[in-house]
Formats: structure tokens, C-alpha cells, sequence
């Protein structure tokens, strides 16, 4: 199995903050990685899925990038409404694995 | 409106079966492949399979492998995740989502459905 490992598993930030979360996989995955921001009592919501393409209805402060093992989610001015837990994924193969998670908290 | 909808909370008792269910609506179903997810209280997303309702073909975890029932039923536009014996352990929330065809992500997630197992 690929195994996701996000850092760091939690941060605090403040609204207009630039945030960077880090997603590296057990071995390459090209550009199959996709991540998720979710609320509580919420479902999972894609924002980013081939690394770097920006999901439709997703603003464009969120963006993505890496490729092969390493891979990046930053957020450019956090909003309120940004303050959530954000997973990776890869979809390189089966079994599908996600990252542990990071939860965002305000400052 | 491209949706998936799912079955409502569920309190069983340990070695009780339940079947839940995830209907998609405004989309062509068969041609997607729809996955399930569990989310344990407090914890992260762990993938259990996936099935493509056009053949049925599924695919499982190795950690839900005979744990879990994955099928779909084209006619009624449903999937569903099935236990025969359920245990405290399986508590959690489970989600439904669709995998997108040309990105592999999955792009529709149902509302979840929670699981209670207690005696």
C-alpha cells in the first residue's frame, strides 16, 4: 500500500495568513493526488485533484502543486470559512490511501 | 443537480446485519465508479472499496476485505455497503462518493450515514 503522510497534523493561523500543508507519498505517484477540505459534520470536499488543477466552484486562493513523492497545498489568505481539517489522497492506485489528515484552527 | 443520497442513521446491536444504501441522481450512474469511505469518531478518512455499477466490478481494501459487501443495483441507481455480522468497532460514518472519470477523484460525496453499533 502508498502510504500518505501530511505534515504538520495541526496548525493555527490567523484570517490573511499563507498557509502550506505538505503531502508526501511512500513511493512515486506522478500526479495522482487530489486533496480534501472537511468541516465538521460535513462531508469530505474536493478542492484540488490532479495536484494542481482547481476544482470547479473552488476559490482561487487555494492552490496545489508537486509531483512524484512530494506534494503541497497553500492556502494565500485564509478566510474563516477556511478553518477546517484538509486530507490528501492518492488515486495512483489501489488500495486508495489518504493522508492523516491536518486540522487548520484559528489563531 | 448531481447528487448522491444516503440512507439514514443506523443504531444495531454487535452481530446484527445492515445493509445502507447511496443513491445517485442526475448523472448517468452506471458510467462512474462510486466508492465508500469510513470515518471512525474523532478519526481520519479510510478508503474500504469501490464499484463500477456498469459491470459490478469491485474492488476491495485489504483492511475491509471480507469485512464488508460492496454492490450496486443499476435499475434503482443505488449502491450499497453491506455487514453480516456487525461489530462495536465498525461505529463510525460512512460515506459514499463518486470518483470523477478523468480526474480519479472523488468529485460528489453523499451525506454520510452513521453507524452505531452498541449492545
Amino acid at each position: 500500500d502508498i502510504q500518505m503522510t501530511q505534515s504538520p497534523s495541526s496548525l493555527s493561523a490567523s484570517v490573511g495568513d499563507r498557509v502550506t500543508i505538505t503531502c508526501r507519498a511512500s513511493q512515486t505517484i506522478n500526479t495522482y493526488l487530489n486533496w480534501y477540505q472537511q468541516k465538521p459534520g460535513k462531508a469530505p470536499k474536493l478542492l484540488i485533484y490532479a495536484a494542481s488543477s482547481l476544482q470547479s466552484g473552488v476559490p482561487s486562493r487555494f492552490s496545489g502543486g508537486g509531483s512524484a513523492t512530494d506534494f503541497t497545498l497553500t492556502i494565500s489568505s485564509l478566510q474563516p470559512e477556511d478553518f477546517a481539517t484538509y486530507y490528501c489522497q492518492q488515486s495512483y492506485n489501489t488500495p486508495i490511501t489518504f493522508g492523516q489528515g491536518t486540522r487548520l484552527e484559528i489563531k | 443537480e448531481v447528487q448522491l443520497v444516503q440512507s439514514g442513521a443506523e443504531v444495531k446491536k454487535p452481530g446484527e446485519s445492515l445493509k445502507i444504501s447511496c443513491k445517485g441522481s442526475g448523472y448517468s450512474f452506471i458510467n462512474y465508479w462510486i466508492g465508500w469511505v469510513r470515518q471512525m469518531p474523532g478519526k481520519g478518512l479510510e478508503w474500504m472499496g469501490i464499484i463500477y455499477p456498469g459491470d459490478s466490478d469491485t474492488r476491495y481494501s485489504p483492511s475491509f476485505q471480507g469485512q464488508v459487501t460492496i454492490s450496486a443495483d443499476k435499475s434503482t441507481r443505488t449502491a450499497y455497503l453491506q455487514w453480516s455480522s456487525l461489530k462495536a468497532s465498525d461505529t463510525a460514518i460512512y460515506y459514499c462518493a463518486r470518483r470523477d472519470r478523468e480526474s480519479d477523484a472523488f468529485d460528489i460525496w453523499g451525506q454520510g450515514t452513521m453507524v452505531t453499533v452498541s449492545s
